[in-house]
């Protein structure tokens, strides 16, 4: 198995500009999870998919951030327009469902890309 | 709403030092308790789970206990080796019934340092 994968691993870019933040879930997983972590927050939930439908988008720091999953093997992360706060590592985690009543649906973490907004 | 709580670090310990990481956990019902292992320049593994009070989950010679009386769980290792430097994080998922269904809260991570 490939595991959760993520790219690109790293992104620099300058203010203004738009990014776009790719993830690749496990296959037959059905939930998908956007994670930011920085030094000041810690790791944070950004949104999370299940089914390819978007459960809850609470955690979404403000309208310059959006999250598409089109299909089962495919979800997008994208910043417009990308701001020096938005710094920080973005990971995307998998899992089977979402079964909160057991350890079962296990979540699989990528390793991240390395965004840098100057 | 669901918290977790991790000890501040970071933590430095010589080879073969007894580690706790403490971690105590605020959330309605019956959450599953996880701890997550971060290793420099890579994404959170699962170390080790337990899904109900007074289990025990381990893993490469981790332990922790799921304690509903004292909402804990605390990380051990007996003897910590170079190999376990890394960031460490509790994290909870709500039971059945939980208004945040299938969500992961974490505590902050710890820094585990283990010199030679």
């Amino acid at each position: 198995d490939a595991g959760v994968i993520q790219s690109p691993r790293h992104e620099v870019t300058e203010m203004g500009q738009e990014v776009t933040l790719r993830c690749k879930p496990i296959s037959g997983h059905n939930s998908l999870f956007w994670y930011r972590q920085t030094m000041m927050r810690g790791l944070e939930l950004l949104i999370y998919f299940n089914n390819n439908v978007p459960i809850d988008d609470s955690g979404m720091p403000e309208d310059r951030f959006s999250a598409k999953m089109p299909n089962a093997s495919f979800s997008t992360l994208k910043i417009q327009p990308s701001e020096p706060r938005d710094s920080a590592v973005y990971f995307c985690a998998s899992s089977r469902g979402l079964a909160g009543g057991s350890g079962k649906n296990i979540q699989y973490f990528g390793a991240g890309t390395r965004l840098s907004v100057l | 709403g669901d918290s977790v709580t991790q000890m501040e670090g970071p933590v430095t310990l010589s080879e073969e030092a007894f580690l706790t990481i403490n971690c105590t956990y605020t959330a309605t019902g019956y959450p599953s308790l996880f701890w997550y292992v971060q290793y420099p320049g890579e994404g959170l593994q699962l170390l080790l789970k337990a899904t109900k009070a007074d289990d025990k989950g381990s893993n490469k010679g981790f332990e922790a206990t799921y304690r509903k009386e004292t909402t804990s769980f605390h990380l051990e290792k007996g003897s910590v080796q170079v190999s376990d430097s890394a960031v460490y994080f509790c994290a909870l998922r709500p039971g059945a019934g939980g208004t945040s269904y299938g969500k992961l809260t974490f505590g902050q991570g710890t820094i585990l340092t283990v010199h030679p």
